[in-house]
Formats: C-alpha cells, structure tokens, sequence
C-alpha cells in the first residue's frame, strides 16, 4: 500500500517548456487535489477533483491544467512553464474530505 | 487579508515545554478544522481534526475552536525533539475544499 506516489520528484524547467506532474493513489479514494507551496504562503489550491469525471478550478488555476485519467490517478500540466510556477506541488486524496493524504511532493524550479 | 491567519513563528522551546499555535479565520462558513503536521521536504500529515465549537485531546495534542471569536488552536504537552516540524491549520466548510494556514514552524530543543 504505497498511499499517495507523485512523480517526478524534482525538476528543472526553462521558461516556456511543459510538463506534466503525475499523481496516483491506492487508496480508492474519490477525490484528489493539486496544491502548490511558496514559503510564507501555505498550501494553496490549484485544481481538485471530486470524483471521477470531474475537475474544478482552485485558487490559483492560471497557467495549469488537469486530466483525471481514472480513479487512481490525475495529473497536473504546466503548458508553458514561468519562473512564477517555481514551487513545491502536492497531490493529495480523500475519502472524507477533510482527511487528506498528501503525497511526498515534487520540486520545481523554472529558469 | 487571508481567509485564514497564522504566524509562521518561527517557535523554539525546550523539551517538555508546552507549544501553544493558532490561527485565526474570517470565512463563518468553515466547519471542519484540522491540524496538520509536516516534516522538512515530506508532505503534510493530518495531526488531529475537530467539527464545529469545542475541544479534543488526543494524548499530548489538544485541538481547541471559538468558532465565535472565529479562533483555533493547538496545545502540545511535554513536548519531544521529535515534534520538531511545520504546523499547518487548515479549515473548511461543506464543499471539502481546505483553506490552509502559513504554517508554523516548532523546533524543540533536546
């Protein structure tokens, strides 16, 4: 049982390239998340997922996307990365709600 | 100003201290409360949680909320080295979209 795994752990982008962080968890949890974290800022929302088929826009949505490809997973894309992007992103899930599992997190910088 | 506010200290206190955190928020519609915890470069946890007023204690960890005064806090006895971490509030109402705190910062010394 390996809860919440994200990949890649770390990641150097150049303004203007894309990528695409992958969330998966074996939880069989209905609802996951993508949070970004800048010191000082807390973990701030960018797109969640309530179910299966389903997406909604967070806090902070501008410059992201999201695919929720099957119940286990869902993943995050940068079409074209910026220097504001460098952050730490979390994914998490949830049966309850409030009671979130949050993955070990991915390191981006953007030059 | 943040729907939810907390000093990001940062805390040092001695072993066996008690470490005293809040946070405060300005949404009325926030209902569930919690405490996570987060260990340098992992992810958050959740610590403890609390629906609505009142309090919950869970061995050293006590939860507290005045949803009139609209104010949280979290109390830590006897206090370890390894509590050492980042405290993060976090809140919500009925959508299960979480609003999180700063975090703040403990570090206690053995």
């Amino acid at each position: 049982n390996a809860g919440v795994t994200q990949t890649p752990k770390f990641q150097v982008l150049k303004t203007g390239q894309s990528m695409t962080l992958q969330c998966a968890q074996d939880m069989n949890h209905n609802s996951m998340y993508w949070y970004r974290q800048d010191p000082g800022m807390g973990l701030r929302l960018i797109y969640y997922s309530a179910s299966e088929g389903t997406t909604d826009k967070g806090e902070v949505p501008n410059g992201y996307n999201v695919s929720r490809l099957n119940k286990r997973e869902f993943s995050l894309r940068l079409e074209s990365a910026a220097p504001s992007q460098t952050s730490v992103y979390f994914c998490a899930s949830t049966a309850t709600g409030f009671e979130q599992y949050f993955g070990p997190g991915t390191r981006l910088t953007v030059t | 100003q943040k729907e939810v506010e907390q000093d990001p200290g940062p805390l040092s206190v001695p072993e066996g201290a008690i470490v005293s955190l809040n946070c405060t928020y300005s949404n009325s519609a926030f209902q569930y409360f919690m405490w996570y915890r987060q260990y340098s470069r992992k992810g958050p946890e959740l610590l403890m949680y609390t629906y609505s007023s009142g309090n919950k204690e869970d061995g050293r960890f006590t939860a507290q909320v005045d949803k009139s005064s609209k104010y949280i806090s979290l109390f830590i006895r006897d206090s370890q080295p390894s509590d050492s971490a980042t405290y993060l509030c976090a809140m919500s109402g009925n959508d299960y979209k979480l609003s999180f705190g700063a975090g703040t910062t403990v570090t206690v010394r053995a």
